[in-house]
């Protein structure tokens, strides 16, 4: 078992630019998470769904949108990228809220 | 969420015990105390959980006293791939979902 696959691993985007960070699960869980980690920092929630086809915000959405496609597959789309999205970004799942189980990341510059 | 306060930073040497306590001064009646590890360059990894007492672990042990306004992360004869940064968070397992709330961690450097 995978676990939690992300792609790509490693993007650089120009200001404006648009893509979509894709993010899958083998462990049959229903609720699955975005965050992003600025250096030296802790996680910070983009969104997240509590279950297929539901999906809400969280700490910081703005510039974000999400597709949970179904219960493997959870997208992250940012239509005009800035500089300050520069970021690691992290996909999860898990059963419940309390335990959950990280992707290895996508490393996203915006020039 | 209960808020939750750890040092920023720990430093040791390999073969000592590591203990990092965080702070949940707040924390109510259902929640449960979770620590997550994180390597550089990895997403964090789940290491241990508990809600009162002691539990332990092939990772680690986690001390909560009986009031639980702390918990103690023990890390026994830590070595160099210990090195990373360690979370502990604050919620309520019973809700069934829930939003993590990840603060800046302690960064633990284990030195040869």
């Amino acid at each position: 078992n995978a676990g939690v696959t992300q792609t790509p691993k490693f993007q650089v985007l120009k200001t404006g630019q648009s893509m979509t960070l894709q993010c899958a699960q083998d462990m049959n869980h229903n609720s699955m998470y975005w965050y992003r980690q600025d250096p030296g920092m802790g996680l910070r929630l983009i969104y997240y769904s509590a279950s297929e086809g539901t999906t809400d915000k969280g700490e910081v959405p703005n510039g974000y949108n999400v597709s949970r496609l179904n219960k493997r597959e959870f997208s992250l789309r940012l239509e005009s990228a800035a500089p300050s999205q520069t970021s690691v970004y992290f996909c999860a799942n898990g059963v419940g809220g309390d335990t959950q189980y990280f992707g290895p990341g996508t490393r996203l510059t915006v020039l | 969420l209960a808020k939750t306060t750890q040092p920023i930073s720990m430093d040791s040497y390999e073969g000592q015990e590591v203990n990092i306590t965080c702070s949940h001064n707040n924390i109510a009646t259902n929640d449960y105390i979770t620590w997550y590890q994180q390597f550089p360059s990895q997403g964090p990894r789940f290491i241990i959980q508990g809600y009162k007492t002691k539990v332990t672990n092939e990772v680690a042990s986690l001390f909560i006293p009986a009031d639980r306004k702390s918990s103690t992360l023990s890390l026994p004869r830590v070595s160099l791939s210990d090195t990373a940064v360690y979370y502990c968070l604050v919620g309520d397992k019973g809700t069934g979902f829930q939003k993590l709330v990840f603060g800046t961690g302690t960064r633990l450097l284990v030195s040869p």
